[in-house]
């Protein structure tokens, strides 16, 4: 139960696009199709912003992406806003009933 | 409009033991699966365990399996968690979490425990 590895921060301009990876391996990320990304700003709960790899909530900007390739998840964030600042998690289904989240990324709006 | 409320957290002496509620509303928590998760200070989030949406089935982390145990009541819409032999390093806010489709879709605001001597 290995925590999916994503980059402890990112950063960009407003209005420009930055992607946030999510590496896994072939037990996790690799062999489901589960991946979700939430959002947290601080003090406040993780709000899910992405599932089953590129699906939007209800209420989620369509400037929120998800994409995967093998044992790898990716965010992308365009047309960055301020209020974009927050941590980011992604999370798989890991097989036997059981999950694991990323450590999370920074993402701070220069 | 769906609410989780966790709650009793606190401060408890390495070795001791805490039970976690979780009080569900707006909606049918017998449908569906639920999940504790947690958050140490300053920390990522970590996924700790799963009950089944009858409570036929659990699941846990390596990290607390053994120790604690999560069951859930659905005539009352109540999600639990028992932890004993708590550690320093279980001091976090803990998350009842509900599971749609093998993701976290609605979060409570989280219950902060301490373990300190």
């Amino acid at each position: 139960q290995s925590a999916l590895t994503q980059p402890p921060s990112a950063s960009g301009s407003p209005g420009q696009s930055v992607t946030i990876s999510c590496t896994g391996t072939d037990r996790d990320i690799g062999a489901y199709n589960t991946v979700a990304w939430y959002q947290q700003h601080p003090g406040k709960a993780p709000k899910v912003i992405i599932s089953e790899i590129s699906k939007r909530p209800s209420g989620v900007p369509d400037r929120f992406s998800g994409s995967k390739s093998g044992n790898t998840a990716s965010l992308t964030v365009s047309g960055l806003q301020p209020e974009d600042e927050a941590d980011y998690y992604c999370s798989s289904y890991a097989g036997r009933d059981t999950w694991v989240f990323g450590g999370g990324t920074k993402l701070t709006i220069l | 409009e769906v609410q989780l409320v966790e709650s009793g957290g606190g401060l408890v002496q390495p070795g001791g033991s805490l039970r976690l509620s979780c009080k569900v509303s707006g909606f049918r928590m017998s449908g569906d699966s639920m999940h504790w998760a947690r958050q140490a200070p300053g920390k990522g989030l970590v996924w700790l365990s799963r009950v089944y949406e009858d409570g036929s089935q659990t699941t846990y982390a390596d990290s607390v399996k053994g120790r604690f145990t999560i069951s859930r009541d659905n005539a009352n819409n109540m999600l639990y968690l028992q932890m004993d032999s708590l550690r320093f390093a279980d001091t976090a806010l803990y998350y009842c979490v509900r599971d749609r489709k093998f993701a976290f879709d609605e979060w409570g605001r989280g219950t902060l425990v301490t373990v300190s001597s």
